[in-house]
């Protein structure tokens, strides 16, 4: 069956734009989950979604950042005014449960000049 | 506070070796962990995971962790090193956020490097 798929593979953007990074979950499942990863670092967390609502968004750098996952299936990262400091790896993952099993993404790589 | 380490940013071994990747953790309760390998330009893919009972858990591709309470490590292994096995391998812990909210915290990875 299909994995969890992420669009765009790359961004590049430039300093102060808009972007948002989109993420399609595993089909049936509720949770889904987006990391950061830097170079040479393990994936940090920065929101987990249950169903349509953000139970944990704790890991959020700033309030530039913003996610929703409306219906409940596709979620969307939305990073305003971006900076140089953003550039990174953004990675998605769905599970069946908020314990289960996280499944990844492939990522988007982010560039912001 | 709740962390993995993983001490080696590199582990060399020949081919046909055996592999140990070292995992340690600290969590409040009862440790969910999970090993992930990621090959370039690629997401995170699953190995295997340890919830409770038998203290050796297999998973993919020959690999296998060995849960050990008492010094709090989760040791990746197998027994015969591939070439194709040469990758960045992740430790993570399933941590409670509260409320019944859970996330993995992850460790730095270890880049495993076989030789042939």
């Amino acid at each position: 069956g299909a994995g969890v798929s992420q669009t765009p593979s790359n961004k590049v953007t430039e300093k102060g734009k808009y972007v948002e990074l989109r993420c399609d979950p595993i089909s049936g499942h509720t949770a889904l989950y987006w990391y950061r990863q830097s170079l040479g670092q393990g994936p940090e967390f920065l929101i987990y979604f249950q169903g349509t609502g953000a139970a944990d968004d704790s890991g959020l750098p700033n309030d530039r950042f913003f996610a929703v996952r409306p219906e409940g299936s596709v979620s969307t990262l939305k990073i305003q005014r971006t900076e140089r400091g953003d550039s990174a790896v953004y990675l998605c993952a769905s599970s069946s449960g908020p314990q289960e099993t996280q499944y990844f993404g492939p990522g988007t790589r982010l560039l912001v000049l | 506070a709740q962390s993995v380490a993983q001490p080696e940013d590199q582990v060399n071994v020949a081919e046909g070796n055996p592999l140990t990747v070292k995992c340690t953790y600290s969590v409040s309760g009862n440790p969910y962990l999970f090993w992930y390998v990621q090959y370039p330009n690629r997401g995170l893919q699953f190995l295997l995971k340890y919830i409770t009972g038998d203290n050796l858990v297999k998973g993919s591709y020959g690999f296998e962790a060995e849960f050990n309470k008492s010094q709090t490590s989760f040791h990746l292994k197998k027994p015969s090193a591939l070439v194709s096995d040469s990758a960045l391998y992740f430790c993570a812990v399933s941590a409670s956020g509260g409320s019944g909210t859970y996330k993995y915290i992850f460790g730095t990875g270890t880049r495993l490097k076989v030789l042939a």
